[in-house]
């Protein structure tokens, strides 16, 4: 089994659902993260986690949200998606400030 | 200017070449730096982390010059298993602060 583990791994839904993608992770790490992937844009954070009372918006937190139900779960809510909100969707884990573990993505599209 | 620049490629290589990379940064006070390495649309992997003594795995090297502000990837006898997009990751964060900051990655296709 995977040690970060995403779901769905595929999304499709339309303008102004509620959505949310859902991480969870066995490493035992107390850092997590949430990151889009847009072709050309490469990797940007959107929210981190140090641990579970902590949450910190990152370069592009609007339009999102999160929630750290435990130190092996991290949520990402899409309150009313839009189309630009299309992109490919990373949770990471991380022990300490260096090295950074990913689960295999969400494709999400937004019609 | 971005904070971490890569020539995004393609690099195209024959089998067997050797083939080196480069990255940018712009903040003089970044800690620490990585390679990633990515296949299309999967996850990125760690490949290796920049020392500044430079570091060695197997057919990589990895090196950093701080005087310049670029880490390079350099990778020999390449094979066609390592067509892929390399990311350079820089940590500039500081105490209190997270700043770990992805390139766009640089893509390279050994052709046979």
């Amino acid at each position: 089994d995977a040690d970060v583990t995403q779901t769905p791994r595929n999304r499709i839904t339309k303008t102004g659902k509620r959505i949310m993608l859902e991480c969870s992770q066995t490493k035992g790490h107390d850092r997590m993260y949430w990151y889009r992937q847009d072709p050309g844009l490469g990797l940007r954070l959107i929210y981190y986690s140090f641990d579970v009372k902590d949450i910190n918006k990152g370069e592009i937190s609007d339009g999102y949200s999160v929630s750290r139900q435990a130190q092996a779960k991290f949520s990402l809510s899409l309150e009313s998606a839009i189309p630009n909100q299309t992109a490919l969707y990373f949770c990471a884990t991380s022990e300490n400030e260096n090295i950074q573990y990913f689960g295999a993505g969400t494709r999400l599209s937004v019609l | 200017r971005k904070e971490v620049e890569q020539d995004p490629g393609p690099f195209n290589v024959p089998e067997g070449a050797t083939v080196a990379f480069n990255c940018t940064y712009s903040n003089s006070a970044s800690q620490s730096f990585f390679w990633y390495r990515q296949d299309c649309r999967k996850e990125p992997k760690l490949l290796m982390s920049v020392y500044s003594s430079g570091n060695e795995d197997g057919r990589f090297t990895a090196q950093l010059n701080r005087a310049s502000q670029y880490i390079s990837l350099l990778i020999r006898d390449s094979k066609l298993s390592d067509s892929a997009t390399y990311l350079c990751v820089v940590n500039s964060g500081t105490s209190g602060t997270y700043k770990y900051i992805f390139g766009t990655g640089t893509r390279l296709k050994v052709l046979a």
